[in-house]
């Protein structure tokens, strides 16, 4: 069965201390992983599309890397604004839903 | 470059009345999916639409709702007779097969409808 889990479930930072979040993927033949981050309240927002293994994209404090089974999301040097959930998901083909983990709630400390 | 756009934002209705919810696709997107998220939990896929066409609804339930994509307007998410247990907020997400800003397939979420359910 395609399933997509994450850890940790929710991960207290101080600021500063930098970590990573891991999405653990069993769908055959990956198309797509995506990462997003969500706000209380608010629809998801996406942060990157990884297409193959060992794969990697940047977007300020965040790197998203991708193997064949994993995908992590190394944060450094967090800031209190970084606080959220970060969602990972998975996509088989152009014509699949995309199967989304549970999340990780991250809280970064001042 | 608008982005998805849903509403209404907060939904309230009562037992055995029926929710609409809309959501318009970003520009040039004709890829349409609806999610539900409870508190605390994460996002369930319902229904995946494109233009006139259900591609895959395995994840709604197969009564009271229903979804469409219509050719002119809006996706629209209908529940009829809602129940307690409907109460959550509903996601609209969109998506182009062609390569765009986060590549082909990525999709971009609205804001969400938040339905109560007195």
């Amino acid at each position: 069965e395609d399933q997509v889990t994450q850890s940790p479930e929710a991960l207290r930072l101080q600021e500063g201390e930098s970590s990573s979040l891991n999405c653990s993927y069993t769908v055959s033949g990956l198309r797509g992983l995506f990462w997003y981050r969500q706000d209380p309240g608010k629809g998801p927002e996406f942060l990157f599309t990884l297409y193959s293994a060992g794969e990697e994209k940047e977007k300020e404090r965040l790197k998203a890397t991708l193997t064949k089974k994993e995908s992590f999301l190394h944060i450094t040097a967090p800031k209190p604004e970084d606080s959220a959930t970060y969602l990972c998901a998975a996509q088989k083909t152009s014509y699949d839903k995309v199967i989304f983990g549970p999340g990780t709630s991250l809280s970064v400390i001042p | 470059n608008a982005g998805v756009m849903q509403n209404p934002r907060h939904l309230v209705r009562r037992r055995g009345q029926e929710a609409r919810l809309r959501c318009s696709p970003m520009k040039g997107h004709s890829h349409v999916y609806w999610y539900r998220q409870l508190p605390e939990e994460g996002l369930k896929f319902m229904v995946y639409l494109q233009k006139e066409n259900i591609i895959d609804e395995s994840g709604m339930p197969k009564e009271r709702f229903s979804a469409e994509f219509p050719k002119e307007g809006p996706s629209i998410l209908r529940i009829q007779q809602v129940v307690r247990g409907d109460s959550a907020a509903y996601f609209c997400a969109s998506s182009s097969p062609n390569p765009g800003q986060g590549g082909p397939d990525t999709q971009y979420f609205g804001p969400g409808t938040r339905l109560t359910v007195l």
